[in-house]
């Protein structure tokens, strides 16, 4: 089944504990992206990749790292976690960035609190 | 201001009822317009894509006026099912690529 996958799907931490969030999908999709969801907001982009090894920064990119050293993989690390990232994050990923009318799919979401 | 915005509701209907929302978008350099749909605490999903000529998909009926940079969305003979919020969703050709912008969404209620 085609998808994207994120690890974990709950996550309840402490200020400054590092962690990672996991994404991968089976699709051999180019494109894959990270976005955080906030009420009122919408989605709003953290960093995306056009390909393994090419990275670049979103709208929000503050207090997160990625890394895309294989195509199916795309992790989001938050280095030293606050309170103001406590948020839904999705991940997605579409089969390229050229083209607009490639749909983008997500993964189920990741709901971090960090206390 | 918003690049995207849109009504957020929460629009409540009955069943069967025909209903609206509308956005409006600010860049007027964008290239394509979408309709996600979210379902409670769950990921967005692509609903229909938006043609400057409208276009229609069973009971959903998408429309966009460029001059105006205004999207709606109609849905007719609502069912329980279409429960949910409504995101529009801007594509914008940034930096060689394409990058999806999203309005905080329309949550839509059909009642019994």
């Amino acid at each position: 089944e085609a998808q994207v996958t994120q690890n974990p799907r709950y996550l309840i931490t402490v200020t400054g504990k590092k962690l990672t969030v996991t994404c991968s999908q089976n699709m051999n999709h180019e494109y894959m992206s990270w976005y955080r969801q906030d009420p009122g907001l919408g989605l709003r982009q953290i960093y995306y990749s056009m390909n393994v090894e090419v990275t670049d920064k979103g709208d929000v990119p503050e207090g997160y790292k990625v890394s895309r050293k294989e195509k199916r993989n795309f992790p989001l690390i938050l280095e030293s976690p606050s309170p103001n990232q406590t948020s839904l994050y999705f991940c997605a990923s579409s089969l390229t960035f050229l083209d607009s009318s490639y749909e983008q799919y997500f993964g189920p979401g990741t709901r971090l609190t960090v206390t | 201001r918003k690049e995207v915005e849109q009504d957020p509701g929460p629009f409540n209907v009955p069943e069967g009822a025909t209903v609206a929302f509308n956005c409006t978008y600010s860049n007027s350099a964008s290239q394509s317009f979408f309709w996600y749909r979210q379902d409670c605490r769950k990921e967005p999903k692509l609903l229909m894509s938006v043609y400057s000529s409208g276009n229609e998909d069973g009971r959903f009926t998408a429309q966009l006026n460029r001059a105006s940079q205004y999207i709606s969305l109609l849905i007719r003979d609502s069912k329980l099912s279409d429960s949910a919020t409504y995101l529009c969703v801007v594509n914008l050709l940034s930096g060689g690529y394409n990058k999806l912008i999203f309005g905080a969404g329309t949550r839509l209620a059909v009642h019994p």
